[in-house]
């Protein structure tokens, strides 16, 4: 079946305007995570949604990141005023309750801010 | 809060060698940890995963064996070919929690032809 999609697959700006990234989760999967790769490095943990529940936004960086999710699907990682230390890939990934350790990945946005 | 470290943070080896790859993890409550490979331009894909209640799982060319005594999980790949050279993560979670993975900062593995 469809897997993880996530666009713009690429997203330049300017420093200081706002962007939106968007995951679309495969089905029925209940959870979402939203993770930040800098160049050459690991994935850093930005907020996880579970179901209806209040997410959990303990990694994102600054007031300037957020994110909400619609419906119990699509979710939007939204970066206000956008400084050149966002630039980096922005991975969403999915996973199902019954599994719920195993996250499914999508291709990631890569942002560079100018 | 959980801790993971992976060496090396480069790896070359001949096609048709053997890759190894090791993780440490800090928190003795995670008892589940995948590895991902991700391709250049791709997001990372799971390849293997392990839980604490196992000692080693092998699928075809790829295994993992995790010590849980001394916190440290491997990934061997045996017979590498150039498809092989990617970029490889560890990492660990505690199931029943929210199944947040902290990750290792990955290994570059380089398999020349």
């Amino acid at each position: 079946g469809a897997g993880v999609s996530q666009s713009p697959s690429n997203k330049v700006t300017e420093k200081g305007k706002d962007v939106e990234l968007r995951c679309d989760p495969i089905s029925g999967h209940t959870a979402l995570y939203w993770y930040r790769q800098s160049l050459g490095q690991g994935l850093e943990f930005l907020i996880y949604f579970q179901g209806n529940s209040a997410p959990d936004k303990s990694g994102l960086p600054s007031d300037r990141f957020s994110a909400e999710r619609t419906g119990g699907s699509v979710s939007t990682l939204t970066i206000q005023r956008t400084q050149q230390e966002d630039s980096a890939v922005y991975l969403c990934a999915s996973n199902h309750r019954e599994y719920q350790e195993t996250q499914y990945f999508g291709p990631g946005t890569r942002l560079l801010v100018l | 809060g959980e801790n993971v470290e992976q060496h090396p943070s480069t790896l070359s080896v001949q096609e048709g060698d053997s890759a190894v790859i090791k993780c440490t993890y800090s928190d003795s409550a995670s008892n589940y940890f995948p590895w991902y490979k991700q391709e250049l331009g791709k997001g990372p894909q799971l390849i293997i995963d392990i839980r604490s209640n196992v000692g080693e799982k092998k699928d075809q060319r790829i295994a993992v064996t995790l010590n849980k005594t001394a916190k440290h999980f491997s990934l061997h790949i045996t017979e590498t070919q150039p498809e092989d050279s990617a970029v490889y993560f560890c990492a660990a979670s505690l199931t029943g929690s929210q199944g947040n993975l902290i990750f290792g900062k990955g290994t570059k593995l380089s398999v020349k032809p």
